[in-house]
């Protein structure tokens, strides 16, 4: 099946620094992929759309400039999180769909990273 | 717009007996419908999709869904709970493919031994 991975799984940042987390589909192009955000116990809330050589689309509420996303090849998407706070610590997951069969249809996650802002 | 209910915040069952986790939706067209579960501290697991064809599908770890569209609901079904079926199930909606999927509220099944 189609696989997505994330890197880092796990980090702790001082308050003001900017993280970048990756994701990757490993076996199939993917030509969106997608960043959610999730509180402990809560449900993944969309943050943002992106598509392949294109820019992101962000969803009402998400500021674009604090959580820079580039989806710069068919196999890699990032996202960054400019001068993090406390209040941004959460589970980043992000997803990717491909155009193939098996890819189209279906929505891919990664395991998800756990950030930590001191 | 597309929107997904999970009714219930917690589902208790003890172990060897059915379980049913709902959902219903709400989408302007022809419903994408997933069920997924996600353990502790860790990414979501795909269980089962509906998007077209039979009512009812059977997805991994011996669980189902069934699609009625009358209802708009696609609830969770397993004959037989296990004590590691314990997790948080969510249910998610697409109204095309390529879109990204909006997620229910999830629910906590408890399978107690």
């Amino acid at each position: 099946g189609a696989v997505v991975s994330q890197h880092p799984s796990w980090v702790i940042c001082k308050s003001g620094t900017s993280v970048k987390i990756e994701c990757r589909s490993l076996d199939f192009q993917a030509t969106t992929m997608f960043w959610y955000r999730q509180f402990p116990k809560q449900s993944l809330m969309l943050m943002a759309t992106s598509n392949e050589g294109s820019k992101a689309t962000y969803e009402q509420g998400v500021e674009k400039d604090k959580f820079l996303i580039n989806h710069a090849s068919l196999t890699l998407s990032t996202l960054t999180v400019t001068s993090a706070h406390p209040e941004d610590s959460s589970f980043y997951i992000c997803s990717a769909s491909g155009t193939g069969e098996g890819t189209y249809n279906e929505q891919f996650f990664g395991p998800g990273t756990r950030l930590t802002v001191l | 717009a597309q929107s997904v209910a999970q009714p219930e915040d917690q589902v208790n069952v003890a172990e060897g007996n059915p379980l049913t986790v709902k959902c219903t939706y709400s989408v302007s067209g022809n419903p994408y419908l997933f069920w997924y579960v996600q353990y502790p501290n860790r990414g979501l697991q795909f269980l089962l999709k509906y998007i077209t064809g039979d009512n009812l599908v059977k997805g991994s770890y011996g669980f189902e869904a069934e699609f009625n569209k009358s209802q708009t609901s696609f609830h969770l079904k397993k004959p037989s709970a296990l004590v590691s079926d314990s997790a948080l199930y969510f249910c998610a909606v697409r109204d095309q493919a390529g879109t990204a999927l909006i997620f229910g509220k999830g629910t906590t099944l408890s399978v107690s031994s």
